[in-house]
């Protein structure tokens, strides 16, 4: 199967720093990129559409200016947490997509984002 | 708006006790129904997409199949290497994919 690397699988930040989370498709190229945040013991929350070479579509109640997503190449998506808070700290997975067939979707490992 | 509800919520079962994971939806324009499995604190792996009612896959002791409404995953002989949170999803028209809430599975030995 297709295969996606999410980096870093864990960090550790201070209240009122940023951190970024890397996405990259290994194996195929990606044109559209989703970004899930998950709560302990709940199902994925979709956060945003990342797609390449435009900007990403963010899902109702989320802030575009908190969590920028960025997808410069058909192979990487990156989010990054601004002035993160400790109510970001949550589990966050990229996944994406594959371009043929009706686009089955591949996840990264996910991202534990601890914010003190 | 695409609905993807599963049941049940969580599942126990004895090493070797066949049981079945249900998933039901309703989507406009059913581009593929998704199953997928998550080990705690890492991402979903995927084991199957099914695209049409009557079409059946299967994966040592996982079998899927679905009809126009619902998705059932079979497990067959459950061993506790089995035990994880299984998650459905759909994508329709709007090439969105969204989510179940996931069942819980544990096997004991």
């Amino acid at each position: 199967g297709a295969v996606v690397s999410q980096h870093p699988s864990r960090v550790i930040c201070k209240s009122g720093t940023s951190v970024k989370i890397e996405c990259r498709s290994l194996d195929f190229q990606a044109t559209t990129m989703f970004w899930y945040r998950q709560f302990p013991k709940k199902s994925l929350m979709l956060m945003a559409t990342s797609n390449e070479g435009s900007k990403a579509t963010y899902e109702q109640g989320v802030e575009k200016d908190k969590f920028l997503i960025n997808h410069a190449s058909l192979t990487l998506s990156t989010l990054t947490v601004t002035s993160a808070h400790p109510e970001d700290s949550s589990f966050y997975i990229c996944s994406a997509r594959l371009p043929s067939g009706n686009g089955e979707l591949f996840f990264g490992e996910g991202s534990r984002l601890t914010v003190l | 708006e695409d609905q993807v509800t599963q049941s049940p919520e969580a599942l126990r079962l004895q090493e070797g006790e066949s049981s079945s994971l249900n998933c039901s939806y309703t989507v406009s324009g059913l581009r593929g129904l998704f199953w997928y499995r998550q080990d705690p604190g890492k991402g979903p792996e995927f084991l199957f997409t099914l695209y049409s009612a009557g079409e059946e896959k299967e994966k040592e002791r996982l079998k899927a199949t679905l009809t126009k409404k619902e998705s059932f995953l079979h497990i067959t002989a459950p061993k506790p290497e089995d035990s994880a949170t299984y998650l459905c999803a759909v994508i329709g028209g709007s090439y969105i994919p969204t989510f179940g809430r996931g069942t819980s599975l544990i096997v004991h030995p």
